[in-house]
């Protein structure tokens, strides 16, 4: 069955650290590229999304995501972590021409002062 | 625009009793999702809407029911509801193409339910 990996289930990082999530899917087709971050108690917001050309993405909140096709991975990177960066971060994958979106089980973020 | 509402915020039910968690959205998406979020689990796809009068079963819809008659509603009914479904659910909507927005799908704030 199709299906997407986030291998990290909970990181915790001190301020300045750098940050790299993995996220690996199992499609074989041409896909469509999200992540999601979840801030406490509120709902889910895009942080980058990839659909084609420049396999770096460059999202909001400085954060950065590397498509690697030959390695079906999407992983999520930012040099110097903030504690405001603290939620729980969901890599998201669409299989192209498809109507849905298929999720990770998430990887929760702990940035410690 | 409000994007996606979702109602009630909270809900504490008791088994075998039924509910109606109700979303709208006023941005004239055609497709609309239902999913639940547990602990560990990340989002699961109950059901999911590409039109008025069109629904379709997701990864989890045993337990549940939908209705699509307009375009901005898509209410998600628990006909007896059961420990099992406690759970927060989302509801989100999109417009046809993935890329033609900065937002691919529009989340609403969940409905957190707790079933004793």
């Amino acid at each position: 069955a199709q299906s997407v990996s986030q291998h990290n289930h909970h990181v915790i990082l001190s301020e300045a650290a750098s940050l790299e999530l993995g996220c690996n899917y199992s499609y074989g087709g041409t896909v469509n590229l999200f992540w999601y971050v979840q801030y406490p108690g509120q709902h889910l917001q895009l942080l980058l999304k990839y659909f084609s050309g420049d396999p770096l993405v460059k999202g909001i909140k400085g954060f950065e995501a590397e498509f690697i096709k030959s390695k079906f991975s999407f992983n999520l990177r930012k040099p110097s972590v903030q504690w405001s960066d603290t939620a729980e971060y969901f890599c998201a994958v669409n299989l192209f021409g498809n109507e849905k979106l298929t999720f990770g089980t998430g990887t929760r973020l702990t940035i410690i002062p | 625009n409000a994007g996606v509402t979702q109602t009630p915020k909270f809900r504490i039910l008791k088994i075998g009793q039924s509910m109606t968690l109700q979303c709208t959205q006023d941005m004239n998406h055609n497709y609309m999702y239902w999913y639940r979020q547990d602990p560990g689990m990340g989002l699961k796809l109950i059901y999911y809407s590409v039109g008025a009068g069109i629904t379709d079963k997701g990864e989890v819809p045993n337990g549940y029911n939908v209705s699509r008659s307009t375009t901005e509603d898509f209410p998600l009914r628990l006909e007896l509801a059961a420990p099992s479904q406690t759970s927060v659910y989302f509801c989100a909507s999109r417009s046809p193409r993935w890329g033609s927005s900065n937002q691919p799908q529009h989340f609403g704030d969940g409905t957190r339910l707790s079933i004793l």
